[in-house]
C-alpha cells in the first residue's frame, strides 16, 4: 500500500538558518505530492503541492521538487523565520485515489 | 467565507462513555472527509463522503466509529463506547469536487481517560 515516512522531530533551528524536512514515498500509481502545515492552534493548510516527476512546488519561500528517481519530496527553505514554527506534513494522493495519505508530521521550532 | 468547523475543540471523556464529534464543512462542498491523528503519529484516513452517501469507509477502525451525514451538510463522528487508544486529534476537511483542495478543519481533539 501506499506510505510516507518523514524524518522525525522536532527540527530547532536558529532564525535565518536553512531548513531541509525529509520525505520518501511509497506509491502504486502516479501520486500527486503535498505539504502541509499545521500552526499552532489551527487546522491542516496546503503549503505546496507536485503532481508530476520534475515537478517544483513553491509558497512562501518553501520548495520542493518532485523525485520520481529517489521517489522523495523534500521541504526546503533558505531562511527560515520565528513565524515558520509549525508542524509540517508530506502527503501523497495517489492514483484514483481520493484520500490523502500522510506522513507522521515533524515538528519545526525556530528561535530568535 | 467560513471555513470548516468542528466542534468541540476539545473533550476529555472516561472509557466506556460516548462522545459524538461534529464537522460543518464549507458550504457547497459535497466532498467530506474524516482523518485521525494518533499520539503524535502519521494522520490516517477514516471515511469519505460525498453528500450524504459514504464513498469510503476502509479507515474506519471498528465498529465502534459511527459516521453519519445526513442531508449531505454537516457530519457526525460517534465513537461508542470509547477506548484508551480512540485518543487523538479527529480532523475533518472538505472539498468542492474529487480532486479539488482539501480545506481542513482546526480538528477536535479527544482524550479518553
Amino acid at each position: 500500500g501506499d506510505s510516507v515516512t518523514q524524518m522525525e522531530g522536532p527540527v530547532t533551528l536558529s532564525e535565518e538558518a536553512f531548513l531541509t524536512i525529509n520525505c520518501t514515498y511509497t506509491a502504486t500509481g502516479y501520486p500527486s505530492l503535498f505539504w502541509y502545515v499545521q500552526y499552532p492552534g489551527e487546522g491542516l493548510q496546503l503549503l505546496l503541492k507536485a503532481t508530476k516527476a520534475d515537478d517544483k512546488g513553491s509558497n512562501k519561500g518553501f520548495e520542493a521538487t518532485y523525485r520520481k528517481e529517489t521517489t522523495s519530496f523534500h521541504l526546503e527553505k533558505g531562511s527560515v523565520q520565528v513565524s515558520d514554527s509549525a508542524v509540517y506534513f508530506c502527503a501523497l494522493l495517489d492514483t484514483g485515489r481520493r484520500a490523502l495519505t500522510f506522513g507522521s508530521g515533524t515538528r519545526l521550532q525556530v528561535q530568535p | 467565507e467560513a471555513g470548516v468547523t468542528q466542534f468541540p475543540s476539545h473533550s476529555v471523556i472516561e472509557k466506556g462513555q460516548t462522545v459524538t464529534l461534529r464537522c460543518d464543512p464549507i458550504s457547497g462542498h459535497d466532498n467530506l472527509y474524516w482523518y485521525r491523528r494518533v499520539m503524535g503519529k502519521e494522520i490516517k484516513f477514516l471515511l469519505h463522503f460525498v453528500k450524504e452517501s459514504k464513498q469510503d469507509e476502509s479507515g474506519m477502525p471498528n465498529n465502534r466509529f459511527l459516521a453519519e451525514r445526513t442531508g449531505g451538510t454537516y457530519s457526525t463522528l460517534k465513537v461508542q463506547p470509547a477506548e484508551l487508544e480512540d485518543s487523538g486529534v479527529y480532523f475533518c476537511a472538505s472539498s468542492q469536487v474529487g480532486n479539488s483542495p482539501l480545506h481542513f478543519g482546526n480538528g477536535t481533539r479527544l482524550t479518553v481517560t
